[in-house]
């Protein structure tokens, strides 16, 4: 199972919107809509900031949203702060009952 | 609150093996699956294994197929990873977490048990 592919890196100013893609296959992203994205600073463990594509869990700000396109995901975080800036990884159910992850994208907050 | 504590990481030779621990609390553990995610220096999260909530059906990533199994005593509310023939490519903090119910994610996450493969 290859990992879903994320961008390196992406920036923005405070106040700005960024997007992070997650390019999957019609066996991981494509097949069900149970893509997940976790926010991970340095030395912590990752936390959930979107479940279903596009469900924040409880005390998730409404800045941060999720999406999908066929074999897509993305993640939207509008209104950047300081302190948004960490790694984030999107993550998917698979057709085979696994989960597979993207390569992380490191957001820096400019 | 809902709390996962790992333990029993170390240094292990390869070939070697580990057995990793995680109590679970503030949550009742018996009615969840859960999972072993790991993360090796400086790269991202990999997925390595699930475990019903009573244990009856267990899956994992291809990697660790054959060498890791993961198991559960609810009594004593503690998720276990057995790790055998270890590789050098093992290496990794190894978290425990919680599985959203009917989410298929991950929701809560212990701090990690680093596990470092080397002769």
């Amino acid at each position: 199972q290859s990992a879903l592919t994320q961008p390196p890196s992406v920036s923005g100013s405070p106040g700005q919107s960024v997007t992070i893609s997650c390019s999957g296959t019609s066996s991981d992203v494509g097949y069900y809509d149970y893509v997940s994205w976790y926010q991970q600073s340095p030395g912590t463990a990752p936390k959930l900031m979107i479940f279903e594509v596009n469900n924040r869990p409880s005390g998730v700000p409404d800045r941060f949203s999720g999406s999908k396109s066929g074999n897509t995901a993305s993640l939207t975080i509008s209104g950047l702060q300081a302190d948004d800036e960490a790694d984030y990884y999107c993550c998917s159910y698979t057709k085979r009952a696994t989960w597979v992850f993207g390569g992380g994208t490191k957001l820096t907050v400019l | 609150q809902v709390q996962l504590e790992e333990s029993g990481g170390g240094v292990v030779q390869p070939g070697g093996s580990l057995t990793l621990s995680c109590k679970a609390s503030g949550f009742t553990f018996e009615r969840h699956p859960m999972h072993w995610v790991r993360q090796a220096p400086g790269k991202g999260l990999e997925w390595v294994a699930r475990i019903s909530h009573d244990a009856k059906f267990k899956s994992n990533g291809d990697s660790v197929t054959g060498r890791f199994t993961i198991s559960r005593d609810n009594s004593e509310n503690t998720l276990y990873l057995q790790m055998n023939s270890l590789r050098i490519e093992d290496t990794a903090v190894y978290f425990c977490a919680k599985d959203l119910p009917d989410g298929y994610a991950f929701d809560f996450w212990g701090q990690g048990a680093l596990v470092t493969v080397s002769s």
